[in-house]
């Protein structure tokens, strides 16, 4: 089965809206989440981590919460703009513990429209 | 900003010949990765390199797959004999050191016809 998965392929917003992206996950022993964001055509970019010590991290406009009783993890982006529209991946650690690699989600596009 | 860089950007081969894809990592970086994602899907792992040799690979990565670090900058990523499902678009990534974020390339498009 696959260890992290999307709720939702796509999400439609408003230009200054708040997103919500969904992802939960499987493996009870990850330590470590990502969330990358993908542009058409181009490579995933960072976005924001959590590691499984905390519940809530925040950055510029963007907030990740991990909710490690249900496995869920969640990206909220704030006031969203037609520039966040993209394919956002969660991504956790791989069930090598010793390992670096990542396993990826399978993505939900974000549209955004003015 | 640093960043990775990878070549070609797209490359078009006949099923069966040999593809090699190249990636510059970022330049202190300790650990690399070639990842693949086919059209409309999931970013998925292929392998990843440490300290000269395989650190993890996963099924997708079997013998008609190898790596090589052939000088301190370039890491390839070589195909032996391409098939049609091999084409996607393929990412180089490194990370600095356990316990930092994984940076990605802006991936080499490899179509086999």
């Amino acid at each position: 089965g696959e260890s992290v998965g999307l709720h939702l392929p796509t999400l439609s917003v408003q230009e200054g809206d708040n997103s919500i992206i969904n992802c939960a996950y499987s493996n009870s022993a990850s330590d470590y989440f990502i969330w990358y964001k993908q542009e058409s055509g181009k490579g995933p970019q960072f976005i924001i981590d959590i590691r499984s010590n905390m519940d809530k991290r925040q950055g510029q406009r963007v907030t990740v919460l991990l909710n490690k009783t249900v496995k869920h993890l969640s990206l909220q982006i704030a006031a969203t703009q037609p520039g966040d529209s993209a394919v956002y991946f969660c991504a956790e650690k791989g069930p090598n513990q010793a390992g670096t690699a990542l396993i990826f989600g399978k993505g939900t596009t974000l549209s955004v429209s003015s | 900003e640093p960043e990775v860089t990878q070549t070609p950007s797209h490359q078009v081969t006949q099923m069966g010949q040999e593809v090699i894809l190249r990636c510059v990592p970022i330049s202190n970086h300790l650990y690399f990765y070639w990842y693949r994602q086919i059209l409309g899907q999931k970013v998925e792992f292929l392998v990843s390199f440490y300290n000269n040799e395989i650190s993890e690979k996963s099924e997708i990565f079997d013998d008609q797959f190898s790596v090589e670090r052939p000088d301190g900058s370039n890491f390839t990523l070589k195909i032996r004999s391409t098939k049609l499902e091999d084409s996607a678009m393929y990412f180089c990534a490194s990370l600095l050191d356990s316990g930092n974020t994984i940076y990605f390339g802006e991936g080499s498009w490899l179509t086999v016809v």
